[in-house]
């Protein structure tokens, strides 16, 4: 079955720094891979998504992510963080277009003045 | 607009009772989904269900129970049975097929004493 790990529980940054969060997944094919972020007490929202192509994938909010095969990975990305990010984002894996979703235990984002 | 909703934001019950968390869609998304979200745990699936009468098991579905009687409703009963009831539940729906890019209601805070 497939799996997501987001190796990291905490990650702080100072305001106007560059960001990565990691992701790896385990599975055998390709799959369809996504990146959500959820502010306290809410549901989660869409940056954006991998079925395939070019393995650079633009999303919402400056966000952007990189699809490594021979690492398994999908880091999520941004040059400059703002106070506005600081929020939960989750690494999420599915192992087809109609299978189920599955997610990372998540990595909670803190933001420095 | 078209969305999905959650309702109550916020749930009180007793210990031993059943208690039915509402969801609902009005996009027309064939699947429907029932995540739980505990600290540290990410998001985990109870139920799901890519059409209407018809629902699979999750990773943790003892002590819970669904219903897809309508295409637009997928209601989630936490039972006495769950030995851990109290966390916040979030309802997620798909359009299905092929589009695998999951939306998600605002989530229910189901709190037990």
């Amino acid at each position: 079955a497939q799996s997501v790990t987001q190796p990291d529980i905490h990650i702080t940054v100072s305001e106007g720094a560059s960001l990565e969060l990691r992701c790896n997944y385990s599975y055998g094919a390709t799959p369809y891979l996504f990146w959500y972020v959820q502010s306290p007490g809410q549901g989660l929202q869409l940056l954006l998504k991998y079925f395939s192509g070019d393995t650079l994938v633009q999303g919402i909010k400056g966000f952007e992510a990189e699809f490594k095969r021979s690492q398994s990975s999908f880091n999520l990305r941004k040059p400059s963080v703002h106070w506005s990010d600081a929020a939960e984002y989750f690494c999420a894996v599915a192992a087809n277009r109609d299978d189920k979703i599955i997610f990372g235990k998540g990595t909670r984002l803190h933001i420095l003045p | 607009d078209g969305g999905i909703t959650q309702s109550p934001k916020y749930l009180f019950r007793k210990e031993g009772q059943n208690v039915t968390l509402s969801c609902e869609q009005n996009l027309n998304h064939d699947a429907m989904y029932w995540y739980r979200q505990d600290p540290g745990q990410g998001l985990r699936l109870i139920y799901y269900s890519q059409i209407v009468n018809d629902f699979q098991k999750g990773d943790i579905a003892e002590g819970y129970s669904v219903s897809r009687e309508k295409k637009e409703s997928f209601p989630l009963t936490v039972t006495s049975a769950q030995k851990n009831p109290t966390a916040f539940y979030l309802c997620a729906s798909i359009q299905g097929w092929g589009r695998t890019e999951a939306f998600f209601g605002q989530g229910t805070r189901l709190t037990v004493v």
